[in-house]
């Protein structure tokens, strides 16, 4: 079963305005990790924002901000005031498990294009 | 600058050639992994060292070897590579207990003819 669900495969928002993009995980865990991460058309990936499954605050990053329900198991990236700069593909990721534990299973990823 | 360091950027082989993928980090992390990013998908988990002297399987550890040679080097090697493994490699690194990705190479493009 799919672990990470992105239902968005590609995504318009204006300059400036903020986008929402969409993410549910599957765990039975009690303790788990949740990323994004930003591929930009150069290649490279950057990692955005961290949400630990016990942290009780939404996680923050500049204009990244992570909408954390849990009781849904979604994980949602909301990116204020969008900039061309953001035009990219987006990966949601989860770790599962405690400290023994290093996979990280990813989503297939939102595209995201920011128009002028 | 710090980070991840992956070579080569790209390259093209034959079916069952073999070559040997580079990585090295400079942060003194104790984790390094493998993934392969095959087009409309995420990342697929190869291999990881927890820590020096210490491999395990990931996901997709199919036709794949790995050697942590010391703390900063983890090499992915293709005995025979098959047209299946073309594909985009990535390395990554994180402080063993801290379970935070941040670090990722640049990636290595690779295509198996």
């Amino acid at each position: 079963a799919q672990k990470i669900t992105q239902t968005q495969p590609g995504m318009f928002v204006q300059e400036k305005e903020a986008v929402t993009l969409d993410c549910t995980y599957d765990t039975s865990d009690q303790s788990y990790g949740l990323f994004w991460y930003k591929q930009p058309s150069s290649g490279e990936m950057i990692f955005l924002i961290y949400q630990g499954s016990y942290d009780e605050q939404n996680a923050t990053e500049g204009r990244y901000s992570l909408n954390f329900q849990k009781a849904r198991k979604s994980a949602n990236l909301v990116i204020s005031a969008s900039q061309l700069g953001d035009s990219a593909m987006y990966f949601c990721a989860m770790r599962e498990g405690g400290s023994n534990d290093y996979k990280l299973s990813f989503g297939a990823g939102t595209t995201v294009t920011v128009r002028a | 600058n710090a980070g991840v360091t992956q070579t080569p950027k790209f390259q093209v082989l034959k079916t069952g050639q073999s070559m040997t993928l580079q990585c090295a980090q400079d942060m003194n992390h104790n984790s390094m992994y493998w993934y392969r990013q095959d087009p409309g998908m995420g990342l697929r988990l190869i291999y990881y060292s927890a820590s020096e002297g210490t491999t395990d399987k990931g996901e997709v550890p199919n036709g794949y070897n790995v050697s942590r040679l010391n703390k900063r080097e983890f090499s992915l090697r293709l005995e025979s590579a098959a047209p299946s493994q073309t594909s985009v490699y990535f390395c990554a690194s994180s402080e063993a207990g801290a379970l935070l990705i941040r670090h990722f190479g640049d990636g290595t493009r690779l295509s198996i003819l």
